[in-house]
């Protein structure tokens, strides 16, 4: 079965850093993504991992530890217009494109 | 533009009655892709396909259906609306690189009464 884990909400403050983490226990595992998504939008596609370590995307940055089942999405420099959705989704292993599973996603609030 | 569309884009149904989602999409994907999302689930899998005439079940499929007649369209049928199936509906394409990366339409909402 496919497991995935990340807080339900998070508030932050405008300008400070944020970390929204993801667990996850899937059978096998082919990549993890993050998506974000503003109220009422679709989900825009943020960032993927496939190998351990940080990938950094701007103001945004992914980390993956494979070996813990673990992620997190980081956020500077944080901006009103990050207040939004974040979510954590994983690729099980499997051949050609299997479809991601989603976690239940993080709502962020980006308070002045 | 490459840009994947559904309509309609907001519905109310009675319970019983047959519902189509329609889903188009310009980027010449093979992949495609319906979620259903709902407060407390998140994003669920209903229905995906690979490529013309192949289809493929997902976590959430019963009381759904999908066909493939050409790259470009995936219309999601609900047979006979429940209420249980109120919800937002997003449609998805992909292809190739980076792998994953979903492009996903502006969403269906339905209401089953």
């Amino acid at each position: 079965g496919q497991n995935i884990d990340q807080p339900t909400e998070m508030t932050a403050t405008e300008g400070a850093i944020v970390q929204i983490n993801c667990t996850y226990q899937t059978s096998g595992f082919n990549g993890l993504f993050w998506y974000q998504q503003h109220a009422g939008e679709a989900p825009t596609f943020l960032s993927y991992n496939v190998l351990d370590g940080l990938e950094e995307k701007g103001r945004f940055s992914s980390f993956l530890s494979r070996s813990k089942g673990y992620s997190y999405l980081l956020l500077k420099e944080l901006q009103m217009k990050d207040s939004a959705s974040y979510l954590c989704a994983v690729r099980p292993q499997g051949a050609g494109n299997t479809p991601l599973v989603f976690g239940k996603g993080t709502r962020l609030s980006v308070i002045a | 533009d490459a840009e994947i569309t559904q309509s309609p884009r907001h519905k109310i149904t009675e319970t019983g009655r047959q519902v189509t989602l329609a889903c188009h999409q310009t980027w010449n994907h093979n992949n495609m892709f319906w979620y259903r999302q709902d407060l407390g689930h998140g994003l669920r899998l209903i229905h995906y396909s690979y490529g013309v005439h192949d289809t493929n079940k997902g976590e959430v499929s019963d009381g759904y259906s999908v066909s493939r007649s050409n790259t470009e369209d995936l219309p999601l049928t609900l047979e006979s609306a429940a209420s249980s199936q109120t919800s937002v509906y997003f449609c998805a394409s992909s292809e190739g690189s980076p792998p994953g990366e979903l492009f996903f339409g502006e969403g269906s909402r339905l209401t089953v009464l």
